[in-house]
Protein backbone atom coordinates (compact mmCIF):
# COMPACT_ATOMS: atom_id res chain seq x y z
CA UNK A 1 0.00 0.00 0.00
CA UNK A 2 1.11 3.34 -0.64
CA UNK A 3 2.19 5.68 1.82
CA UNK A 4 3.31 9.50 1.93
CA UNK A 5 4.38 10.72 5.65
CA UNK A 6 5.28 14.53 5.58
CA UNK A 7 7.12 15.73 8.38
CA UNK A 8 8.72 19.35 9.34
CA UNK A 9 5.98 21.92 10.03
CA UNK A 10 6.68 24.38 13.04
CA UNK A 11 5.60 27.69 13.55
CA UNK A 12 8.06 30.06 12.35
CA UNK A 13 8.76 33.87 12.44
CA UNK A 14 8.02 35.98 9.28
CA UNK A 15 11.07 36.00 7.07
CA UNK A 16 12.24 32.51 8.47
CA UNK A 17 12.26 29.51 6.40
CA UNK A 18 11.21 25.64 6.63
CA UNK A 19 12.45 22.64 4.99
CA UNK A 20 9.44 19.82 4.60
CA UNK A 21 10.29 16.62 4.00
CA UNK A 22 7.68 13.70 2.82
CA UNK A 23 8.77 9.98 3.29
CA UNK A 24 7.76 7.51 0.50
CA UNK A 25 6.71 4.03 0.84
CA UNK A 26 4.74 1.16 -0.92
CA UNK A 27 5.63 2.41 -4.61
CA UNK A 28 8.29 2.79 -7.15
CA UNK A 29 8.90 7.01 -5.71
CA UNK A 30 11.68 7.63 -8.69
CA UNK A 31 8.49 6.26 -11.50
CA UNK A 32 6.21 9.36 -10.56
CA UNK A 33 6.01 12.81 -10.92
CA UNK A 34 5.71 14.50 -7.00
CA UNK A 35 4.04 17.37 -5.88
CA UNK A 36 2.98 19.54 -3.01
CA UNK A 37 -0.32 21.03 -2.72
CA UNK A 38 -1.70 22.93 0.49
CA UNK A 39 -4.42 24.65 2.76
CA UNK A 40 -4.90 27.77 4.51
CA UNK A 41 -7.03 27.64 7.10
CA UNK A 42 -10.40 27.84 6.08
CA UNK A 43 -9.63 27.80 2.45
CA UNK A 44 -9.24 25.33 -0.51
CA UNK A 45 -6.46 23.57 -1.68
CA UNK A 46 -3.34 25.17 -3.60
CA UNK A 47 -1.43 23.82 -5.79
CA UNK A 48 2.61 24.54 -4.66
CA UNK A 49 4.79 23.17 -6.95
CA UNK A 50 5.68 20.12 -8.77
CA UNK A 51 8.97 17.92 -9.59
CA UNK A 52 9.69 15.35 -12.36
CA UNK A 53 10.46 11.95 -11.65
CA UNK A 54 14.12 12.45 -12.20
CA UNK A 55 14.35 15.86 -10.68
CA UNK A 56 15.08 17.81 -14.10
CA UNK A 57 12.47 19.85 -14.27
CA UNK A 58 10.55 21.79 -11.76
CA UNK A 59 7.58 23.59 -11.27
CA UNK A 60 6.18 26.53 -8.98
CA UNK A 61 3.43 28.60 -8.02
CA UNK A 62 3.36 32.66 -8.51
CA UNK A 63 2.59 32.64 -5.30
CA UNK A 64 5.79 30.75 -3.92
CA UNK A 65 8.28 31.21 -7.02
CA UNK A 66 11.74 32.37 -5.86
CA UNK A 67 11.05 31.76 -2.47
CA UNK A 68 10.23 27.64 -2.29
CA UNK A 69 12.50 25.25 -3.60
CA UNK A 70 11.23 21.61 -4.31
CA UNK A 71 13.57 18.35 -4.61
CA UNK A 72 13.70 14.85 -4.20
CA UNK A 73 16.54 12.30 -3.35
CA UNK A 74 14.80 8.88 -5.01
CA UNK A 75 17.72 6.90 -3.42
CA UNK A 76 15.85 8.26 0.26
CA UNK A 77 12.15 7.91 -1.42
CA UNK A 78 12.01 11.54 0.03
CA UNK A 79 10.42 14.71 -1.82
CA UNK A 80 11.51 17.89 0.23
CA UNK A 81 10.31 21.41 0.03
CA UNK A 82 12.21 24.39 1.16
CA UNK A 83 10.87 26.92 2.36
CA UNK A 84 11.79 30.70 2.72
CA UNK A 85 11.39 34.34 3.60
CA UNK A 86 7.77 32.61 4.94
CA UNK A 87 4.89 35.35 5.24
CA UNK A 88 1.58 34.62 7.18
CA UNK A 89 -0.14 33.55 3.90
CA UNK A 90 2.03 30.82 3.91
CA UNK A 91 0.53 29.37 6.92
CA UNK A 92 -0.68 26.07 6.19
CA UNK A 93 -1.33 22.25 6.07
CA UNK A 94 1.05 21.07 3.53
CA UNK A 95 0.45 17.76 1.64
CA UNK A 96 2.49 15.84 -0.59
CA UNK A 97 1.20 13.91 -3.44
CA UNK A 98 1.78 11.82 -6.57
CA UNK A 99 1.65 13.44 -9.80
CA UNK A 100 0.44 10.54 -11.59
CA UNK A 101 1.22 11.11 -15.44
CA UNK A 102 1.78 15.27 -14.40
CA UNK A 103 -2.09 15.18 -14.36
CA UNK A 104 -4.11 14.45 -11.16
CA UNK A 105 -2.84 13.10 -7.83
CA UNK A 106 -3.52 9.26 -6.43
CA UNK A 107 -1.36 9.19 -3.44
CA UNK A 108 -1.94 11.62 -0.67
CA UNK A 109 0.18 12.38 2.74
CA UNK A 110 -1.55 13.61 5.70
CA UNK A 111 -0.23 16.56 5.97
CA UNK A 112 2.14 18.58 7.66
CA UNK A 113 1.12 21.88 9.33
CA UNK A 114 3.58 24.94 9.08
CA UNK A 115 2.22 28.10 11.05
CA UNK A 116 4.14 31.75 10.54
CA UNK A 117 3.54 33.91 13.09
CA UNK A 118 5.12 36.57 15.03
CA UNK B 1 -4.55 30.70 -15.47
CA UNK B 2 -7.65 28.35 -15.83
CA UNK B 3 -10.32 29.28 -12.67
CA UNK B 4 -12.52 26.37 -11.53
CA UNK B 5 -15.70 27.58 -10.40
CA UNK B 6 -17.69 25.30 -7.99
CA UNK B 7 -21.25 24.80 -7.01
CA UNK B 8 -23.04 25.38 -4.51
CA UNK B 9 -20.86 25.94 -2.11
CA UNK B 10 -22.60 24.31 0.20
CA UNK B 11 -25.09 20.98 -0.16
CA UNK B 12 -27.57 19.70 2.30
CA UNK B 13 -28.95 16.37 1.21
CA UNK B 14 -30.52 13.59 2.99
CA UNK B 15 -28.70 10.00 3.54
CA UNK B 16 -29.52 7.57 0.63
CA UNK B 17 -30.40 10.21 -1.62
CA UNK B 18 -28.68 11.54 -4.71
CA UNK B 19 -26.64 14.76 -4.65
CA UNK B 20 -25.09 16.56 -8.04
CA UNK B 21 -21.41 18.68 -7.57
CA UNK B 22 -20.80 21.60 -10.50
CA UNK B 23 -17.67 22.27 -11.64
CA UNK B 24 -17.20 25.21 -14.44
CA UNK B 25 -13.77 26.03 -15.94
CA UNK B 26 -12.86 29.38 -17.02
CA UNK B 27 -11.75 27.55 -20.66
CA UNK B 28 -11.56 24.29 -22.14
CA UNK B 29 -9.68 21.61 -20.04
CA UNK B 30 -11.35 18.70 -22.29
CA UNK B 31 -11.98 15.65 -19.95
CA UNK B 32 -8.29 16.63 -18.10
CA UNK B 33 -10.41 16.68 -14.89
CA UNK B 34 -10.14 15.05 -11.22
CA UNK B 35 -12.48 14.82 -9.05
CA UNK B 36 -11.43 14.80 -5.05
CA UNK B 37 -13.14 13.72 -1.66
CA UNK B 38 -11.38 15.62 2.11
CA UNK B 39 -12.84 15.00 5.01
CA UNK B 40 -11.03 17.32 8.47
CA UNK B 41 -7.78 15.73 9.27
CA UNK B 42 -6.83 13.56 6.33
CA UNK B 43 -5.49 13.11 3.37
CA UNK B 44 -7.55 14.45 0.17
CA UNK B 45 -8.85 11.42 -1.79
CA UNK B 46 -8.45 10.80 -5.30
CA UNK B 47 -12.32 10.08 -6.67
CA UNK B 48 -12.21 10.45 -11.04
CA UNK B 49 -9.89 11.44 -13.49
CA UNK B 50 -10.13 11.95 -17.05
CA UNK B 51 -14.02 13.55 -16.34
CA UNK B 52 -15.49 10.33 -15.89
CA UNK B 53 -13.35 7.32 -14.99
CA UNK B 54 -13.39 6.08 -11.19
CA UNK B 55 -10.15 5.69 -9.59
CA UNK B 56 -8.77 2.47 -7.87
CA UNK B 57 -11.51 1.33 -5.28
CA UNK B 58 -13.72 4.11 -5.73
CA UNK B 59 -17.67 2.54 -5.48
CA UNK B 60 -19.98 2.90 -8.28
CA UNK B 61 -22.26 5.68 -6.74
CA UNK B 62 -19.48 7.63 -7.67
CA UNK B 63 -20.23 9.57 -11.19
CA UNK B 64 -18.41 12.16 -13.35
CA UNK B 65 -19.10 13.52 -16.34
CA UNK B 66 -18.70 16.28 -18.68
CA UNK B 67 -16.40 17.69 -20.82
CA UNK B 68 -14.88 21.21 -22.06
CA UNK B 69 -15.75 23.52 -19.56
CA UNK B 70 -18.88 21.61 -17.75
CA UNK B 71 -18.43 18.91 -15.23
CA UNK B 72 -20.70 16.87 -12.72
CA UNK B 73 -19.86 14.69 -10.13
CA UNK B 74 -22.37 12.91 -8.63
CA UNK B 75 -23.15 10.64 -5.55
CA UNK B 76 -25.70 8.09 -5.27
CA UNK B 77 -27.71 6.65 -2.26
CA UNK B 78 -25.45 9.13 -0.40
CA UNK B 79 -23.73 7.21 2.99
CA UNK B 80 -23.27 9.11 5.97
CA UNK B 81 -19.37 8.64 5.10
CA UNK B 82 -19.94 10.51 2.09
CA UNK B 83 -20.37 13.98 3.60
CA UNK B 84 -17.36 15.93 3.09
CA UNK B 85 -15.31 18.26 0.76
CA UNK B 86 -15.31 17.66 -2.81
CA UNK B 87 -12.83 19.64 -4.71
CA UNK B 88 -12.44 19.52 -8.87
CA UNK B 89 -8.77 20.27 -10.20
CA UNK B 90 -7.92 21.17 -14.23
CA UNK B 91 -4.29 19.46 -15.34
CA UNK B 92 -5.05 20.39 -18.85
CA UNK B 93 -3.13 23.86 -18.62
CA UNK B 94 -0.48 24.14 -16.60
CA UNK B 95 1.47 25.57 -14.51
CA UNK B 96 -0.19 26.11 -12.29
CA UNK B 97 -2.35 22.73 -11.71
CA UNK B 98 -5.68 24.70 -10.26
CA UNK B 99 -8.38 23.58 -7.86
CA UNK B 100 -11.60 24.61 -7.33
CA UNK B 101 -12.38 26.16 -3.97
CA UNK B 102 -14.67 23.19 -3.01
CA UNK B 103 -18.27 22.15 -2.15
CA UNK B 104 -19.28 21.14 1.73
CA UNK B 105 -21.02 18.20 1.47
CA UNK B 106 -23.69 18.04 4.61
CA UNK B 107 -26.52 16.06 6.16
CA UNK B 108 -29.40 17.34 5.67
Amino acid sequence: EAQLLESGGDLVQPGGSLRLSCAASGFTFSNYAMSWVRQAPGKGLEWVSGIYWNGGSVWYADSVKGRFTISRDNIKNTLYLQMNNLGAEDTAVYYCASWTGRNYFDYWGQGTLAIVSS
Amino acid sequence: EIVMTQSPATLSVSPGERATLSCRASQSVSSNLAWYQHKPGQAPRLLVHGASTRATGIPARFSGSGSGTEFTLSISDLQSEDFAVYYCQQYNNWPPITFGQGTRLEIK
